[in-house]
């Protein structure tokens, strides 16, 4: 069935590194994306979101790239800190199906001191 | 300002019992969302409410689940004899919408094990 999902479970960088956590989507009605971060215990955190009429998004350290070609997504973390290890799990919002959010699996991000 | 809240933060029940989940969404939104996520996976769907609209229920998994939003503000999910599958975090967010942005924010879940 349609899913969005994430090329890989894990990922493991140096402190001070980029790091790059990929998405993809089956699904070319999909108009809004968004990344989130999860902590564990905790509730996804909003990180940043991309409408489908953009192909690229900065933030705070952040850089969300969408390339509607091949169905593609990916998180950009500049300058990995410890903080930022955490679960980090992409989300579709398909426009003829509401407000509901379709997630992917998650990418475990681990940060090496 | 108060982001999402829910309650319990921790819900450990025997299998067959009724359970009750409770979600104070942000204050002005409009739009409050049910997911659910087991261990070490992502979130499923499970019921949308957006003003008096009628809820999109697609996504609960059976007709034990059901969930009710009074006065567009709190709801509440409700499990009926519960299963010990039903295990898991259950997530409330809510979104204003503003814009047509569908940026959810989420509260810190409820734990609910079914033993």
């Amino acid at each position: 069935g349609e899913s969005v999902g994430l090329h890989l479970p894990t990922l493991s960088v140096q402190e001070g590194d980029n790091s790059i956590i990929n998405c993809a989507y089956s699904n070319s009605a999909s108009d809004y994306f968004i990344w989130y971060k999860q902590e564990s215990g905790k509730g996804p955190q909003f990180i940043i979101d991309i409408r489908s009429n953009m192909d690229k998004r900065q933030g705070q350290r952040v850089t969300v790239l969408l390339n509607k070609t091949v169905k593609h997504l990916s998180l950009q973390i500049a300058a990995t800190q410890p903080g930022d290890s955490a679960v980090y799990f992409c989300a579709e919002n398909r426009g003829n199906q509401g407000g509901k959010l379709i997630f992917g699996q998650g990418t475990e991000l681990s940060v090496k001191p | 300002g108060a982001g999402v809240s829910q309650s319990p933060s921790n819900k450990v029940t025997e299998k067959g019992k009724d359970v009750e989940l409770r979600c104070d969404p942000i204050s002005g939104h409009t739009a409050l969302y049910w997911y659910r996520q087991s261990l070490g996976q992502g979130l499923e769907f499970l019921i949308y409410f957006q003003g008096n609209s009628a809820p999109d229920k697609s996504g609960l998994p059976s007709d034990r689940f059901s969930a009710e939003r009074t006065g567009g503000s709190v709801s509440t999910l409700t499990i009926q004899r519960t299963q010990q599958e039903d295990s898991a975090v259950y997530l409330c967010a809510s979104s204003s919408l503003a814009g047509g942005i569908n940026e959810q924010y989420f509260g810190p879940g409820t734990r609910l094990t079914v033993t």
